[in-house]
């Protein structure tokens, strides 16, 4: 059985960066069927994908914090990895690593992430000074 | 960019039947999959690929895309049904993100 565990510090202080790993266990991260994605909730909000890496480092960000947001993947360790620099209280929120299935956009003949099929059970990280 | 729109409540009662739609420009072009979250846990993919159930699923679960609608159907809704759903999509039309619905509050009465 797949499992995803989150790690990394619970408080941030504003302006600082934000780092989490996200350990695989169960199965291979380096498996060509799947990427490996970051979402955040804040807390009773809804929620909001941050980005995707695929196991060569390929990688896809939310435009809206693309500027601030670096995925990486450590294959070796079976971890992937997000930083969020320059964080403020808005990016206070539980934050969740999962597996996403690749799959075929027959439209635009792509491979993107799709559905979310496995997900840690998520981390809340408070960014307060 | 690309949004989609989900009612923020629906109500149904015990045995009755429910839909949660998503509303997104051209929506039935893409793949759309669906997500149970309940209080203090993490989301549950219940329908992927429109309309595809992940195994562990009870068959009650359906999904449909078509035209600018998503729409998840639980028939023969039980109380431990009551949950927040979330619809979401891959968008390749222009910023090549991930995105989710607001979420929808499926109350049983």
């Amino acid at each position: 059985q797949l499992q995803l565990q989150e790690s990394g510090p619970g408080l941030v202080k504003p302006s600082e960066t934000l780092s989490l790993t996200c350990t695989v266990s169960g199965g291979s991260i380096s498996s060509s069927s799947y990427y490996w994605g970051w979402i955040r909730q804040p807390p009773g909000k809804g929620l909001e994908w941050i980005g995707s890496i695929y196991y060569s480092g390929s990688t896809y960000y939310n435009p809206s914090l693309k500027s601030r947001v670096t995925i990486s993947v450590d294959t070796s360790k079976n971890q992937f990895s997000l930083k969020l620099s320059s964080v403020t209280a808005a990016d206070t929120a539980v934050y969740y690593c999962a597996r996403q299935i690749q799959y075929y956009d027959y439209i635009w003949g792509s491979y993107p992430p799709g559905g979310i099929d496995y997900w840690g059970q998520g981390t809340l990280v408070t960014v307060s000074s | 960019s690309y949004v989609l729109t989900q009612p923020p409540s629906v109500s149904v009662a015990p045995g009755k039947t429910a839909r949660i739609t998503c509303g997104g420009n051209n929506i039935g072009s893409k793949s759309v999959h669906w997500y149970q979250q309940k209080p203090g846990q993490a989301p549950v993919l219940v329908i992927y690929y429109d309309s595809d159930r992940p195994s562990g699923i009870p068959e009650r679960f359906s999904g449909s895309n078509s035209g600018n609608t998503a729409t998840l159907t639980i028939s023969r809704v039980e109380a431990g049904d009551e949950a927040d759903y979330y619809c979401q999509v891959w968008d390749s039309s222009s910023d090549h993100r991930g995105v989710f619905g607001g979420g929808t509050k499926l109350t049983v009465l």
